[in-house]
């Protein structure tokens, strides 16, 4: 298993600045995740964090819009740019520490933005 | 496109019966399936795992797959209030990576 910290566990933010989303994790891991999951849908993943490389964004997300690092195997932040009410949505950090297992989540980061 | 597909709900049953929860997946390669209860307001939850097909229990759930069909399922027996939540249905597409179906919302009436 796997224990993972992500703060802040919620905020209001005005449109047009930007919040970074934190993720610590309790022990190395090779790819860290994070998903988005707006009011009332599923989880969207919006990209792979990995370390020491580039983020892989999935269709419909840029690294212009959500930067995210991955400075070392325990750590990741997602930045939520220029944000506009349609941001927000509930920011969940995410790993699978076997590969094919189970995934573990933070405690989520929910975003209002007005 | 990879995608996991379920049937939004909600799903409404009287404490005590079983609910019949069911998920499609599209790619055939993907090799292990989960479902996930989650609160209002709460991260996902792992209820049950699924590598091969057949069927696997745990307890009051039950855990279906059909490879051959791509179709995956879960059965809450005896349900309870306290069961009432959206279940996530969830494939491992290899490469560490999670997809989710929409979830379906479940309410058991007392």
């Amino acid at each position: 298993s796997a224990v993972i910290s992500q703060k802040p566990s919620r905020d209001i933010c005005q449109r047009g600045t930007s919040l970074t989303i934190q993720c610590q994790v309790d022990s190395q891991v090779t790819m860290m995740f994070w998903y988005r999951q707006q009011p009332g849908q599923s989880l969207t993943l919006i990209a792979t964090a990995n370390q020491g490389s580039e983020a892989t964004y999935e269709s419909g997300f840029v690294i212009d819009k959500f930067p995210i690092s991955r400075p070392n195997l325990t750590f990741s932040t997602l930045t939520v740019s220029n944000m506009s009410p349609e941001d927000s949505s509930i920011y969940l950090c995410s790993l699978t520490p076997g590969g094919d297992t189970e995934a573990f989540f933070g405690q989520g980061t929910r975003l209002t933005v007005v | 496109q990879k995608e996991v597909e379920q049937n939004s709900g909600p799903l409404s049953v009287p404490e005590g019966a079983i609910a019949s929860l069911n998920c499609t997946y599209s790619d055939r390669g993907s090799q292990s399936f989960f479902w996930y209860r989650q609160y209002s307001g709460k991260s996902p939850e792992l209820i049950m795992f699924i590598y091969s097909n057949g069927d696997k229990e745990d307890g009051r759930f039950t855990a279906q797959l059909n490879k051959a069909s791509q179709y995956v399922s879960l059965l809450i027996r005896d349900s309870q209030p306290s069961d009432s939540a959206t279940y996530l249905c969830a494939v491992n597409t290899g490469g560490f990576k999670t997809i989710f179906g929409a979830g379906t919302r479940l309410f058991v009436k007392a």
